[in-house]
């Protein structure tokens, strides 16, 4: 019973294609977001979705567009692919709580190892 | 904004030692807090987690304490193994802007 899953786990493919990244969320949460962690570790976030909506877009280049059929959905497709857009793609959810009950915690995906020639 | 700054790595320790991983913060309002486990190969996994001041979150031998006057949340392990060689994430949640930051990651070796 994966509760994040996504789907490549690893892409290979050459400057200027188009992909896409799939991730879907059998938690029942809210929102979901798209990360990207460099060869260092660093996570930065991308994206975040609630209910199918956009909330939060960090300055991310716009050959990247996620879209979220559903609440349990989230892609990510990136078009002319760059050598720098190598990296490792973490989805992950959270059901956002109330300010009063606080916490977000958020479980991640696998992971998808993007690679760029 | 928002911000975590977490001791730089790689840390190397003996198995049996005692760990201490350092995680100070800036947020407006009272974020809650969390540390996140990264296993090679695999996604990020709550660790523990601490929503109010002076709240202390545990998880396998893991302990962090909230502590609002030094804007900190540092981890700590009295005896640690092998298997707890990973990268460990520092994060926080702002309910205000309702929005996560991570930390930049500590890498964690553990020798036998």
């Amino acid at each position: 019973d994966t509760a994040v899953s996504q789907t490549p786990k690893y892409l290979v493919t050459q400057m200027g294609n188009d992909k896409s990244i799939k991730c879907e969320q059998n938690l029942g949460h809210d929102t979901m977001y798209w990360y990207k962690q460099d060869s260092k570790k660093f996570l930065k976030i991308m994206f975040s979705y609630n209910n199918k909506e956009l909330i939060i877009n960090e300055t991310v280049p716009n050959r990247f567009s996620p879209k979220s059929p559903d609440k349990a959905h989230l892609n990510l497709h990136i078009n002319s692919l760059e050598l720098g857009d190598s990296a490792v793609y973490f989805c992950a959810s959270s059901q956002v709580s109330t300010p009063r009950a606080g916490g977000d915690e958020q479980y991640f995906g696998p992971g998808t190892r993007l690679t760029v020639t | 904004g928002d911000s975590v700054t977490q001791m730089e790595g790689p840390v190397t320790l003996s198995e049996e030692a005692f760990l201490t991983i350092n995680c100070t913060y800036t947020a407006t309002g009272y974020p809650s807090l969390f540390w996140y486990v990264q296993y090679p190969g695999e996604g990020l996994q709550l660790l523990l987690k601490a929503t109010k001041a002076d709240d202390k979150g545990s998880n396998k031998g893991f302990e962090a304490t909230y502590r609002k006057e030094t804007t900190s949340f540092h981890l700590e392990k009295g005896s640690v193994q092998v298997s707890d060689s990973a990268v460990y994430f520092c994060a926080l949640f702002n309910t205000n802007a309702g929005k996560s930051t991570f930390g930049d990651g500590t890498t964690l070796t553990v020798k036998p």
